[in-house]
């Protein structure tokens, strides 16, 4: 069955380092998002990505996050200069079909610890 | 404000009984969804019911959805050990376009004792 991945699994980096954390979206998926956790808090929305460009992103999603899809097939997150507070579990997702009546099928995450 | 409030925080149950977690949500909703994630794992989609659906129904999984108290619950029945996990429902806001970003609870714990 297809899923989505995620690399690394684990990433710890130092305060104010750059980190990209990689996604492999399920292949005939059209539809992005990214989500983090706080280690104890609820999953939040960052962003959403179609069709080459950002279609939705939160108040979180500030000018130290971007998005890209490089290559076709890889969806990468990139934090340019990390903060204490970004440690959390990142999760992508991705959605096949468009309508908004449709799941987003998760990765398992990548846990960054920033120190 | 919150959206997607489950309640209860954390549940205990015997395996074999029935588990009911509720959420409650503040603005209009296109759908509400319910996901599972094992401790420390991803997040696996479990059901999803449309804002003019009031019930449905998925092997174990029962869901309802009242628009007008904003709430919705889930109800596993003849729990296993198994669904030991912790239960969110998320929802899609009304808004058209292209925003579907999910909006999760804080959760609801749930520990079924064997």
């Amino acid at each position: 069955e297809p899923e989505v991945t995620q690399t690394p699994s684990h990433q710890v980096t130092q305060m104010g380092q750059e980190v990209i954390l990689r996604c492999v979206p399920i292949s005939n998926h059209l539809y992005f998002y990214w989500y983090r956790q706080i280690l104890g808090q609820k999953v939040e929305f960052l962003v959403s990505f179609y069709n080459n460009e950002i279609s939705e992103k939160s108040e979180i999603f500030d000018d130290q996050f971007s998005v890209e899809r490089p290559d076709g097939s890889n969806f990468t997150l990139k934090i340019r200069s990390t903060k204490l507070e970004d440690s959390a579990m990142y999760f992508c997702a991705s959605r096949a079909l468009a309508g908004r009546y449709n799941e987003q099928f998760f990765g398992p995450g990548t846990r960054l610890t920033v120190l | 404000s919150q959206q997607g409030e489950e309640d209860p925080q954390a549940l205990s149950i015997q395996e074999g009984e029935n588990a009911t977690m509720n959420c409650s949500y503040k603005t209009s909703i296109n759908n509400l969804q319910w996901y599972r994630q094992n401790s420390g794992r991803g997040l696996v989609h479990l059901i999803l019911i449309r804002s003019n659906e009031r019930e449905k129904h998925s092997g174990r999984l029962r869901v309802t959805l009242d628009t007008s108290k904003k709430s919705s619950s889930l109800l596993i029945t003849a729990s296993r050990a198994a669904d030991t996990a912790s239960y969110f429902c998320a929802t899609v806001g009304a808004a058209g376009g292209g925003a579907d970003g999910l909006t999760f609870g804080k959760g609801t714990h749930l520990i079924i004792q064997p």
